[in-house]
């Protein structure tokens, strides 16, 4: 099975942009698709991002993603940060019917 | 509008079987392409995931874990459940619920159960 490896905090302040990285351990991580999730405290998961640089319908367009396959991660860029934005992130992807989640990575804006 | 709900336990003892049920509406697990998923979250850590069951009742486990859990579905009750054997503390977790939707994503979730295993 395969890892996905993310920075655990960033921060930055409103009105920024932040960029968090979710690497993968092995295999290409163009041969499968990568979802972004929020999950504010005390609340489920929701998808921010699905098929590497999807959005859902009443996801702002200040959420983007993106792949990189020379550095074989993908990314969640957020620009204008909001106080609203401040939540875990979480990203996923699946190879061989296994899916697997990153570590995820505290967003604090300050 | 699609909902799951999760239910089951809130303790459990060591060494017990935990079985928990996601009551859904609003989709159905017996058309193509639905899948509906287990995801734990211990506290303050990260999401894991545990099974899936799609529409033609396949089942697929973590790699971790599959030796554990069991994965069954009644779809004329719009139900789901998993079985965990053996449970330990190291399993307490908020237990999540979800299907995966047409995009590849889990798309809807449920609010999650709090399962606590100790003695």
């Amino acid at each position: 099975n395969f890892m996905l490896t993310q920075p655990h905090s960033v921060s930055e302040s409103p009105g920024k942009t932040v960029i968090i990285s979710c690497t993968r351990s092995s295999g290409s991580i163009a041969s499968n698709h990568v979802q972004w999730y929020q999950q504010r405290p005390g609340s489920a998961p929701t998808t921010v991002i699905y098929e590497d640089n999807q959005r859902p319908s009443g996801v702002p367009d200040r959420f983007s993603g993106s792949s990189d396959s020379s550095s074989n991660s993908a990314s969640l860029t957020i620009s204008g940060l909001k106080t609203e934005d401040e939540a875990d992130y979480y990203c996923q992807s699946v190879d061989s019917s296994i899916w697997v989640f990153g570590g995820g990575t505290k967003l604090t804006v300050l | 509008q699609v909902t799951l709900r999760e239910s089951g336990p809130a303790l459990v003892k060591p060494t017990q079987t935990l079985t928990l049920t996601c009551t859904f509406s609003g989709f159905s697990l017996s058309a193509s392409g639905m899948c509906v998923s287990w995801i734990r979250q211990p506290p303050g850590k990260a999401l894991e995931w545990l099974a899936l069951i799609d529409w033609d009742d396949d089942k697929y486990y973590s790699t971790s874990l599959k030796t554990r859990l069991t994965f069954s579905k009644d779809t004329s009750k719009n139900q789901v459940v998993l079985t965990m054997t053996n449970m330990d503390p190291v399993d307490t977790a908020t237990y999540y619920c979800a299907r995966r939707g047409i995009h590849g994503d889990f798309d809807y979730w449920g609010q999650g159960i709090l399962v606590t295993v100790s003695s």
